[in-house]
């Protein structure tokens, strides 16, 4: 597809289930970031890949957190152990330069994540 | 702390009406700052960029540093305008990172 592409759009987990969010971003995109959304805020950045380096995961809240992009293209977003404050919405952006040269992201639809 | 503040959450506006978007951020040299819209199910975008200084769908916005200050303008909203509208800059220091304010409802009555 022509543009960054998240799946699954909505998952629900049982409090302690673990859970992985993938991100296609688009061809050729060098810098894909992870940001977490939840209800009535605004984006927070999780963590950053160029190609299949992974630059900074300052944002990640815990070591419940764990993202990859082993070949510099699709990443995976995983949580363990989901507790109800991870509930929110992922979001997957990418970009075709290195980090923020051209400051232009380009998001994916997200996942919304619901953690009962 | 490096932040961007919006500081209010809703702004209803009348077609024709002019809007400001406010967008306040903590000083720290000379940011890059941006603003992102998301239209009703549809995916966050960027609108625009300071550094370009160019007019997206007639808005504009201008960078104060003396007020530290981003404000986003249009002198005539359209209905079509409605969205939620977020300002950003990125970090210094760490120039894969974008803070994001919490956001702002814009909504254009006929």
């Amino acid at each position: 597809g022509a543009g960054v592409s998240q799946s699954p759009r909505y998952k629900v987990a049982k409090r302690g289930q673990d859970v992985a969010l993938r991100c296609d971003p688009i061809s050729g995109h060098v810098s894909l970031f992870w940001y977490q959304q939840a209800l009535g805020q605004g984006p927070e950045f999780l963590t950053y890949f160029q190609n299949e380096a992974q630059l900074d995961k300052s944002g990640l809240p815990s070591d419940r957190f764990f993202a990859e992009r082993p070949e510099g293209s699709v990443s995976t977003l995983k949580i363990q152990r989901t507790q109800q404050e991870d509930s929110a919405v992922y979001l997957c952006a990418s970009s075709l330069g290195q980090g923020l040269t051209t400051g232009e992201l380009f998001f994916g639809e997200g996942s919304r994540l619901t953690v009962l | 702390a490096q932040r961007v503040t919006q500081p209010e959450k809703l702004l209803s506006v009348f077609k024709g009406a002019p809007v400001e978007l406010k967008c306040n951020y903590s000083y720290s040299g000379s940011p890059e700052l941006f603003w992102y819209v998301q239209y009703s199910r549809q995916r966050l975008q960027l609108l625009l960029r300071h550094i370009s200084r160019e007019s997206i769908k007639g808005f504009t916005a201008d960078l104060n540093k003396g007020e530290t200050s981003f404000h986003l303008k249009k002198p005539f909203a359209q209905e079509e305008d409605s969205a939620m509208y977020y300002c950003a800059r990125v970090h210094t220091g760490a120039n894969s990172k974008l803070t994001f304010g919490k956001g702002i409802t814009l909504s254009v009555r006929p």
